[in-house]
């Protein structure tokens, strides 16, 4: 257990739907970040928060959206999903910016 | 530009036979290079953390080593559990994330 949570393991929802993906970081971590990796694909860089604000944007679609609560939980909202959304989703934590943990991940199939 | 680039893409080794992954960067400001192990359908694990240049470090089979434009991973006598994909990233002064390469896809066989 890495001590980042992340659920649901699976998901599988159809063209069209929204859904969200929930993270919780590790105890103490201020930094949560949202990666996608598709079937052999490298981790592409979504989207980082910081003690609740948003802090770095990478190739995140416009139909994506996320937040981190004040407890620090983070929610990754994926919405009018297609097929090429199929992946896995990985939220990491960090406290200093540095090293990172990460959860083991939401497979999203979009059918 | 900030790069990382891991090479080779594959490595197909037998149990026992020691070889080496390669990471290597162009960067401004190096702040750090992570080494991290994933397997099919997890969550990337950390490995290595790496500050300056002539450092190294080693975990069971495996010894980090980084120099001013490049890191290797060192593998000694692997064992067919050692087949992961080994990703290689770094954190630069200018950006708040890190900075990943490709990955290494290694096999090995029994």
């Amino acid at each position: 257990d890495s001590g980042v949570t992340q659920t649901p393991k699976h998901l599988i929802t159809a063209t069209g739907q929204r859904v969200t993906l929930r993270c919780s970081p590790r105890s103490g971590d201020l930094s949560v970040y949202w990666y996608q990796q598709s079937l052999d694909q490298g981790l592409q860089f979504l989207i980082q928060y910081y003690n609740g604000e948003e802090r770095a944007k990478g190739n995140i679609l416009e139909r994506f959206s996320a937040q981190q609560f004040p407890d620090l939980h983070s929610e990754l909202n994926l919405s009018s999903l297609e097929l090429g959304d199929s992946a896995l989703y990985f939220c990491a934590s960090s406290s200093d910016n540095y090293g990172y943990t990460f959860g083991s991940g939401t497979r999203l199939t979009v059918v | 530009e900030d790069q990382v680039t891991q090479s080779p893409e594959a490595l197909r080794l037998q149990e026992g036979e020691s070889s080496s992954l390669n990471c290597s960067y162009t960067v401004s400001g190096l702040r750090g290079l992570f080494w991290y192990r994933q397997d099919p359908g997890k969550g990337p694990e950390f490995l290595f953390t790496l500050y300056s240049a002539g450092e190294e470090k080693e975990k069971e089979r495996l010894k980090a080593t980084l120099t001013k434009k490049e890191s290797f991973l060192h593998i000694t006598a692997p064992k067919p559990e050692d087949s992961a994909t080994y990703l290689c990233a770094v954190r630069v002064d200018s950006n708040y994330q890190l900075i990943w390469g490709a990955g290494t896809k290694l096999i090995i066989k029994p």
